[in-house]
């Protein structure tokens, strides 16, 4: 029973480029949550997905960040144009439920990413 | 505009004794709060929950503490032991879900032979 599971769990860009980071979620789950860990700082709620719809992207830069969760397939969090203030440890989490559910989110290790 | 805080960065506390961890919020409309421990290199792991509707649960060796008026919450862990050594996020909702919980940014907990 594999928990959720994100890839790569590291990334290294140079600015300008993009970066994709992916999540599969907990089986049988279809709620997904991408957050970010800037360096000592906790974590920030970036957007909420279910399959094919975004839920709420209240986190979300406006500009470069973008997310999906296809009907089949991982989540993909897509950053484009890096810059190194993207430089952070980007975090997925599932849970079975959404709204009203017991809040709690089954997090993945992370992806690094790296700008140089 | 920080809505949950964590004003303690780090604690150290001997095996054995109580850890007591604490998270502020100024939002009165989270209704649901949780507490996440991470270890390094790791994604964070549920720990234990509480909603604004009862000011205490309790789950083995850890027991959370709810004051709505104070808008206050801390985290117990007795006995402490050093697989507690770990970083410790608070996390609030508005809603009772899961969706945006607002977390604080964590206090490292050290648990000293």
């Amino acid at each position: 029973n594999a928990g959720v599971m994100q890839n790569p769990r590291h990334l290294v860009r140079r600015r300008g480029q993009e970066a994709r980071l992916r999540c599969s979620p907990m089986k049988g789950h279809s709620h997904v949550y991408w957050y970010r860990q800037l360096p000592e700082e906790g974590l920030k709620f970036m957007v909420y997905l279910q399959k094919e719809n975004i839920i709420d992207e209240s986190g979300m830069p406006k500009e470069r960040f973008s997310a999906e969760f296809p009907k089949e397939g991982p989540s993909i969090l897509r950053i484009q144009q890096v810059v190194r203030g993207d430089s952070a440890a980007y975090f997925c989490a599932s849970s079975p439920r959404g709204h009203l559910n017991t809040g709690e989110l089954f997090f993945g290790e992370g992806s690094r990413l790296t700008v140089l | 505009d920080q809505q949950v805080k964590q004003n303690s960065p780090s604690l150290s506390v001997q095996e054995g004794r109580i850890s007591i961890l604490n998270c502020d919020y100024t939002n009165s409309m989270f209704d649901y709060f949780l507490w996440y421990k991470k270890y390094p290199a790791e994604g964070p792991t549920f720990l234990i929950s509480i909603s604004s509707i009862k000011d205490k649960n309790e789950d083995g060796r850890f027991t959370v503490f709810l004051n709505k008026s104070a808008k206050h919450l801390s985290l117990h862990i007795v006995p402490s032991q050093p697989g507690d050594s770990a970083v410790y996020f608070c996390a609030a909702s508005e809603g009772g879900g899961a969706d945006g919980l607002t977390f604080g940014k964590g206090t490292h907990l050290i648990i000293q032979p």
